[in-house]
């Protein structure tokens, strides 16, 4: 099984500052990893997908990188209805798995 | 567009069986699509379940597989999720899911419905 682990655990910041989330990987997944945006009480929101690709509708502050075993969202200048929680996902051999989560919170 | 809808029982008593349908709206289960089921124990992450294929290929979360089964209805448009043996370890919001075109991130979420495992 492929492991995801994501880091920080959390992060602190200001409306207005950039965000850089990292996501790595136990072994290459080669570009396919997603990540998602959640807030309390709601499901899941798809921002980016294949690594680099903004999901319909996801606002150009979002950015994906990386390849193989290390990932990076990087949220350029936060918004204050950015703050939540954000989760990485891999698919390999027939099988998905999600990192442990990064909160995005206010400074 | 489309839209998933969760449905089933809110209650589950411990070692039966947790039964939950996705009824998928604005488009067909037929489609070129993977659908899946996603779980989220309360404050805690999300674990993937397991997906189906509208010809009824599947395939499972190997630490789930032998407890879930998951089935096709395509003339009702919907697909439907069997947890067997429940703990209260099965206490989670339960969601639907698509697989998007590319194959590798689920791109519509349906609204989640929590299920609880309780006698």
């Amino acid at each position: 099984e492929i492991v995801l682990t994501q880091s920080p655990a959390t992060l602190s910041l200001s409306p207005g500052e950039r965000a850089t989330l990292s996501c790595r990987a136990s072994q290459s997944v080669s570009s396919y990893l997603a990540w998602y945006q959640q807030k309390p009480g709601q499901a899941p929101r798809l921002l980016i997908y294949d690594a680099s690709n903004r999901a319909t509708g996801i606002p150009a502050r979002f950015s994906g990188s990386g390849s193989g075993t290390d990932f990076t969202l990087t949220i350029s200048s936060l918004e204050p209805e950015d703050f939540a929680v954000y989760y990485c996902q891999q698919r390999s051999n027939w099988r998905y798995t999600f990192g442990q989560g990064t909160k995005l919170e206010i400074k | 567009q489309v839209q998933l809808q969760e449905s089933g029982p809110g209650l589950v008593k411990p070692s039966g069986t947790l039964s939950l349908t996705c009824a998928v709206s604005g488009g067909s289960i037929s489609s070129s699509n993977w659908w899946s089921w996603v779980r989220q124990p309360p404050g805690k992450g999300l674990e993937w379940i397991g997906e189906i294929y509208h010809s009824g290929s599947t395939n499972y979360n190997p630490s789930l597989k032998s407890r879930v089964t998951i089935s096709v209805d395509k003339s009702k448009n919907q697909f439907s999720l069997k947890l067997s043996s429940v703990t209260a370890a099965d206490t989670a919001v339960y969601y639907c899911a698509r697989v998007g075109a590319e194959g590798n991130a689920f791109d519509i979420w349906g609204q989640g419905t929590m299920v609880t495992v309780s006698s």
